[in-house]
């Protein structure tokens, strides 16, 4: 179970196009999901967390005009990648909690897709 | 205010010998502190959680921790080392009560030597 899934796992695109990333909780329902960036050799950088239903909550230093995130479901948040430029090349992963759990301990447990190669060339 | 601190960013074992991969943390509130592992161009898979319940918590794979709130500490350790064990490794910590943002650490390469 607490299965998330991403699409693409991989995509490759001209500077200045925009791409969609969707992120997908297969077995559980998601009021909050998270979305990451992650350069080569680093940790995990949060961009952002959406919220089903409201508008996405930016960290500091993310432009929100950017990277536009839609979590229209319970089920499925939308990153995408707006005008992309090759410094936007990364490795994006998101991350969903089991709205199930929610008020136990148990509901800080984030289940992570298996990430999304971004290459702007 | 939460930070997580692991003090190696590489750490190399032979096949067979233990692993430690040191992890400590700092929070104001209580915390919930994770491990996952990331293989080369893969998403994250926990390995094991402490969420307020036994101190020793055990995992997948053979791996556990111990949350030692006197140290502020959650080392994963491992009694034997498998080739499979080589990828990178990031403990996480969030304040318990959910609702929270994590915070990662660095992450550990760990490599294992035939």
């Amino acid at each position: 179970g607490a299965v998330v899934s991403q699409h693409p796992s991989w995509v490759i695109c001209k500077s200045g196009t925009s791409v969609k990333i969707e992120c997908r909780s297969l077995d559980f329902q998601a009021t909050t999901m998270f979305w990451y960036r992650q350069f080569p050799k680093q940790s995990l950088m949060l961009m952002a967390t959406s919220n089903e239903g409201s508008k996405a909550t930016y960290e500091q230093g993310v432009e929100k005009d950017k990277f536009l995130i839609n979590h229209a479901s319970l089920t499925l948040s939308t990153l995408t990648v707006t005008s992309a430029h090759p410094e936007d090349s990364s490795f994006y992963i998101c991350s969903a909690r089991d709205r199930l759990t929610s008020g136990s301990p148990s509901y800080n447990e984030q289940f992570f897709g298996p990430g999304t190669r971004l290459t702007v060339l | 205010a939460q930070s997580v601190t692991q003090l190696d960013s590489h750490v190399s074992v032979s096949e067979g010998t233990p692993v430690l991969l040191r992890c400590n943390y700092s929070s104001s509130y209580s915390p919930s502190l994770f491990w996952y592992v990331q293989h080369p161009n893969k998403g994250l898979q926990l390995l094991l959680k402490y969420t307020s319940a036994a101190t020793l918590v055990k995992g997948i794979n053979g791996f556990e921790a111990e949350f030692k709130k006197s140290e502020t500490s959650f080392h994963l350790t491992k009694p034997s080392a498998h080739m499979s064990d080589a990828a990178e490794y990031f403990c996480v910590v969030t304040p318990s009560g959910g609702y929270q943002k994590v915070t990662f650490g660095t992450g550990t390469k760990l490599q294992v030597i035939p």
